[in-house]
């Protein structure tokens, strides 16, 4: 199975900053099968990026997803109020599907 | 616009199967190019899929809970259920039901989530 790790675990950035979210894979992702989702607290996750780089409909460009093989990063060029949240990634270019361990995104 | 919804027990005692159901609105399970899911997280922590199932009842489960899942579908009533048999205190969990869009392996529309607690 392929091991997905997210860095860092926490980031505390101020609104209008820019974030980068990695994430790493134990293994190469096929065809950059690989999504971003976004969680708040009492929510369900919320798709973000699929394809590595694809943004899912409705998501403001602000958000970014990028990479290939096992490194993958997710950007959000300036930060809004309500992009504070945890950031999960998943792979799906094999079974079993996983995901990362999450970075929490916290206000400074 | 797809809507999802979990519905089942809260509380199952150890041993027992813990059974939910999701019905799905806005969109036919039958009308095929998705595949629907259970996934689940654990209280504080990260998310762990547990299952697909295709309207024609074609299936694949994680390995790690393979032989304790059954995911089955009722095209009639448009919902998917999952059974998950011989539960502990480490199958208490939020479990969401999703759509896997077209099949590809990532999930576009979740439910809302239901917090099942494995406790006697």
């Amino acid at each position: 199975e392929i091991v997905l790790t997210q860095s860092p675990g926490t980031l505390s950035l101020s609104p209008g900053e820019r974030a980068t979210l990695s994430c790493r894979a134990s293994q190469s992702v096929s065809s950059r099968y690989l999504a971003w989702y976004q969680q708040k607290p009492g929510q369900a996750p919320r798709l973000l990026i699929y394809g590595a780089s694809s943004r899912a409909a409705g998501l403001p460009d602000r958000f970014s997803g990028s990479g290939s093989g096992t490194d993958f990063t997710l950007t959000i060029s300036r930060l809004e109020p309500e992009d504070f949240a945890v950031y999960y990634c998943q792979q799906y270019g094999s079974s079993p599907y996983t995901f990362g361990q999450g970075t929490k995104l916290e206000i400074k | 616009q797809v809507q999802l919804q979990e519905s089942g027990p809260g509380l199952v005692k150890p041993s027992q199967t813990l059974s939910l159901t999701c019905t799905v609105s806005g969109g036919s399970i039958s009308s095929g190019g998705h595949y629907w899911n259970w996934i689940r997280q654990h209280p504080g922590k990260g998310l762990e899929w547990i299952g697909y199932i295709y309207y024609s009842g074609t299936t694949y489960y994680n390995p790690s809970l393979k032989s304790r899942v059954t995911i089955s579908v009722d095209t009639s009533k448009n919902q998917f259920s999952l059974k998950l048999s011989s539960v502990t205190a480490a199958d208490t969990a939020f479990y969401y039901c999703a759509r896997d869009r077209s099949g590809y392996g990532y999930s576009d529309y979740w439910g809302q989530g239901t917090l099942v607690t494995v406790s006697s």
